[in-house]
């Protein structure tokens, strides 16, 4: 079983919905991720956050809005997204972002289409 | 910049086969990580290995096995006795600092793997 959990495992909205997914983890680590994978590609980075602060915004449409309420929990704001953004989103965390030797943690992630 | 290479895009063995997943990295830095991941079709990704700049020793575990050579910026992944639940993408990656002081994590395009019975 994946330490870090991700909530819903899918999600199907259209493009004028609001919906969050939402991340959790208890392994007391102090760095959090969201990347989006797209059919057959690798990851790509969206966020970063450090210490509950944003530290890397790898130029996300505002569109995708962030949230870190506390060191276990991350979510990821959506609205008025488009098809285009349809992916698998990743959450994963890592035990501290300037830490390079450290693995990162996936979630099982959230399949999200817009229709 | 730093890149990670996987050449083989998909590769197909039968069961009990030995399989080599290749990974050629280029980075500018001398202190930097590679990681192999795991990503069934459940999609999580399953961290499988880390090995640092400094340490080129290989590594077993079990049937996974790792050769990492700098020489030739390369960290392949072998499996022997491949298993049908062996069957994922694969995925190389490299974590360097670069000038931010931040690590991030940069993936190869994957190989996905099939194992057959």
């Amino acid at each position: 079983d994946t330490e870090v959990t991700q909530t819903p495992k899918h999600l199907v909205m259209g493009m004028t919905n609001k919906k969050s997914l939402k991340c959790e983890q208890h392994m007391g680590h102090r760095a959090m991720y969201w990347y989006k994978q797209k059919a057959k590609k690798p990851p790509e980075l969206m966020f970063v956050y450090s210490y509950e602060k944003l530290s890397i915004n790898e130029s996300v449409p505002s569109r995708f809005s962030p949230e870190c309420p506390n060191s276990s929990l991350l979510n990821l704001h959506l609205h008025a997204l488009q098809p285009e953004d349809s992916a698998l989103y990743l959450c994963a965390s890592s035990q501290d972002l300037r830490e390079g030797d450290q693995p990162q943690h996936f979630g099982d992630g959230t399949r999200l289409s817009i229709l | 910049a730093q890149k990670v290479t996987q050449a083989q895009t998909e590769i197909s063995v039968v069961e009990k086969e030995d399989v080599t997943l290749d990974c050629v990295y280029e980075t500018r830095d001398t202190t930097y990580y590679l990681f192999w991941y795991k990503q069934p079709p459940s999609g999580e990704l399953v961290f499988l290995i880390r090995r640092n700049s400094f340490d080129e020793q290989n590594e077993i575990s079990g049937r996974y096995s790792w050769n990492f050579q700098k020489s030739t910026s390369s960290f392949n992944f072998t499996i022997t006795a491949s298993q049908v639940v062996d069957s994922a993408v694969y995925f190389c990656a490299l974590s360097e600092a670069g000038n931010t002081g931040f690590q991030k994590l940069v993936f190869g395009t994957g190989t996905r793997l099939l194992v057959s019975p």
